[in-house]
């Protein structure tokens, strides 16, 4: 049972264009979400975070959106650069939980 | 300055050895876990410790057994290794539980079973 799921494996942006990468969760007991990045043979790098107290959080070019109601948190990269080009991965905990669910992960392209 | 530094990065070696990987965080962290990616890319929770204490331990087979000599490692024994094994295995770290923060992890072990 996936209670993270992001459902597009793969996106491609032009350069200096929006990226959009959204993720859908199951458990409504998720109070943290967070995005991370990950390039070939490296571990994942963390982004960005958001509580279920708020429903936006920016840092640069980088924000994260929560709708509860929804079940779905999206991450939003303006303007997209080459060196965004990576695997994102969401990933969500309940407090208490003591642990991080992943989704699968979507592969970003930028093109130049 | 790696602030996650696992050993080794890359490890082959045949069914039915028995093999260790270890971990250790110069962050400060009172948290640190184990997770694994399997062929599908997901990534998975198997242990988290804190302090030196065991808090999960995720359903995974007691042929994994994770030792803890102080905060800052964290070290994952294997035995008898079976060729389901293979995966890159990544250990992390956060400064309390995830609850409100961050993991930080290291660039991984992948672990190939002939």
């Amino acid at each position: 049972d996936q209670q993270v799921k992001q459902n597009s494996p793969s996106l491609s942006v032009q350069e200096g264009r929006i990226s959009i990468l959204n993720c859908d969760y199951t458990n409504s007991m998720f109070d943290y979400f967070l995005w991370y990045k990950k390039y070939p043979a490296e571990g994942p790098t963390f982004l960005i975070s958001i509580s279920s107290i708020k429903d936006k959080n920016e840092d640069g070019r980088f924000t994260v959106f929560l709708n509860k109601s929804a079940k779905h948190l999206s991450l939003h990269i303006v303007p997209s650069q080459p060196g965004d080009s990576a695997v994102y991965f969401c990933a969500a905990s309940a407090w208490g939980a003591q642990k991080l669910v992943f989704g699968q992960g979507t592969r970003l392209t930028i093109n130049p | 300055d790696t602030a996650v530094s696992q050993t080794p990065k890359y490890l082959v070696t045949q069914m039915g050895n028995d093999k260790s990987i270890k971990c250790e965080q110069n962050l400060g962290h009172d948290t640190m876990y184990w997770y694994k990616q399997d062929s599908k890319k997901f990534l998975k929770i198997m242990f988290s410790y804190n302090n030196k204490e065991l808090i999960i331990n995720e359903t995974v087979p007691n042929r994994f057994s994770p030792k803890s000599p102080d905060k800052a490692h964290l070290n994952l024994h294997i035995n008898s290794l079976e060729l389901g094994d293979s995966a890159v295995y990544f250990c992390a770290s956060s400064l309390r539980g995830p609850e409100g923060q961050p993991q930080h992890f290291g660039d991984g072990t992948r672990l190939s079973i002939l």
